[in-house]
């Protein structure tokens, strides 16, 4: 069974830092993996698409890197706003097209 | 477009009610699936269907039911609410996992008395 773990739960920074969230998953047999933003109470909305073949993917101050073989993926932001507090997760979509997510982190930047 | 529209956005029921929460999806999507979100827990699959007609079973699906008449709906069925069905949920689609991932609806938030 896919498992997927985040870390760190959560995160706290001052606005203006570079910033690196973790993603890892037990199961290497991934189709790919996707990054999702979560405000309060709302629904997600998708950040950036990997897929098994690609090793990165970048839009805007945001890029996500995968290593498939050794089950990781990091979310990077530069240059944080407040902007940027949410709940991120991540999740890996296997073979039969079913979707795991991990916890999340919980991320606030301070103004 | 409007994506993938779910309703209610809220509901509040009492122990042992029935209700259908509806999902539906404009973009002739194929795949389309259920999530509950718990805090701490992240998403868990309830059910998934990758047609009409075709529905399996996810990580957590006793409780529920589904069916998938149209390429467009993919209804949830509560079949006998219990205070452990308390939770926000979600509804997900997509064209092609592979190439494009999953457009998520904007929850319906379930609470079971």
């Amino acid at each position: 069974k896919q498992e997927v773990t985040q870390i760190p739960a959560a995160l706290s920074v001052p606005e203006g830092e570079n910033l690196v969230l973790n993603c890892s998953f037990t199961d290497s047999a991934i189709y790919n993996l996707q990054w999702f933003r979560q405000d309060p109470g709302k629904g997600l909305t998708s950040l950036l698409l990997i897929q098994s073949s690609q090793r990165e993917q970048t839009s805007g101050r945001l890029n996500a890197s995968l290593d498939k073989s050794s089950g990781r993926s990091t979310l990077y932001i530069a240059a944080s706003q407040p902007g940027d507090s949410a709940t991120y997760l991540c999740a890996v979509i296997g073979d039969n097209n079913d979707m795991r997510f991990g916890a999340g982190t919980r991320l606030t930047v301070k103004p | 477009n409007a994506g993938v529209t779910q309703t209610p956005k809220f509901q509040v029921l009492k122990t042992g009610q029935s209700m259908t929460l509806q999902c539906a999806q404009d973009m002739n999507h194929e795949y389309m699936s259920w999530y509950r979100q718990d805090p701490g827990m992240g998403l868990r699959l309830i059910h998934y269907s990758v047609g009409a007609g075709i529905t399996d079973q996810g990580e957590v699906p006793n409780g529920y039911n589904v069916s998938r008449s149209t390429t467009e709906d993919f209804p949830l069925r509560l079949l006998s609410a219990a205070p452990s069905q308390t939770s926000v949920y979600f509804c997900a689609s997509s064209l092609s996992v592979s190439n494009y991932g999953y457009t998520f609806g904007s929850g319906t938030r379930l609470t079971v008395v």
